[in-house]
């Protein structure tokens, strides 16, 4: 059965260096979602992608934020300047259509800013 | 600030009986309820989602209800099962922004 996979599984980096979580969504997938969840705290959406274009973004999804889908297969959400607060764990997700369908979750990245 | 209520926050139930919880959403335009099933060191795995009011969705031995007016549902779990054990998410979009708001969830153990 298709499923989403996450890489890297775990990723340590230091205050204020850029990281790269990377996703790959199943294949015949349209939609694309990045949440995250802090350590005891509620899953909170990042944003949402279709067609190539963010198609919602909440308020936590600002300008550190980026996402990419550059080949066609990979998905990636990248933090420009990680802060201690972006230590969570963060889930890529896709959907056969929109957002009235099943999200399929990848097992996620555990980000670690020290 | 939109929030969406799982309860009860946790439930221990014994093995071969039946649940219920509840999960609280805006009602006001109200586009989609999502229920996710999450066990540990694993992904959320999708249980439903539902639209329409009155909707009623089953899967096995797991059912869901929808009231989109007063911005309810309910998950059923007849005769619990150890494989049972996981916790329970909802997450509803509203109409207004197609973001998934989620619940705290609602940790089920089932006792053999």
């Amino acid at each position: 059965e298709p499923e989403v996979t996450q890489t890297p599984s775990h990723q340590v980096t230091q205050m204020g260096q850029e990281v790269i979580l990377r996703c790959v969504p199943i294949s015949n997938h349209l939609y694309f979602y990045w949440y995250r969840q802090i350590l005891g705290q509620k899953v909170e959406f990042l944003v949402s992608f279709y067609n190539n274009e963010i198609s919602e973004k909440s308020e936590i999804f600002d300008d550190q934020f980026s996402v990419e889908r550059p080949d066609g297969s990979n998905f990636t959400l990248k933090i420009r300047s990680t802060k201690l607060e972006d230590s969570a764990m963060y889930f890529c997700a896709s959907s056969h259509r929109d957002y009235s369908y099943e999200q399929y979750f990848g097992p996620g990245t555990r980000l670690t800013v020290t | 600030i939109l929030n969406v209520e799982q309860s009860p926050q946790s439930l221990h139930v014994q093995e071969g009986d039946s649940t219920n919880f509840t999960c609280s959403f805006p009602s006001s335009n109200f586009y989609a309820l999502h229920w996710y099933r999450w066990e540990t060191a694993k992904s959320p795995e999708a249980l439903f989602v539902m639209t329409l009011n009155g909707d009623e969705k089953k899967k096995g031995r797991i059912s869901a209800t929808l009231n989109t007016k007063e911005g309810y549902s309910y998950l059923y779990i007849k005769g619990s099962q150890p494989e049972d054990s996981a916790t329970y998410l909802c997450a509803s979009i509203m109409d207004s922004n197609y973001q998934l708001i989620w619940g705290a969830g609602t940790k089920l153990i089932i006792k053999p």
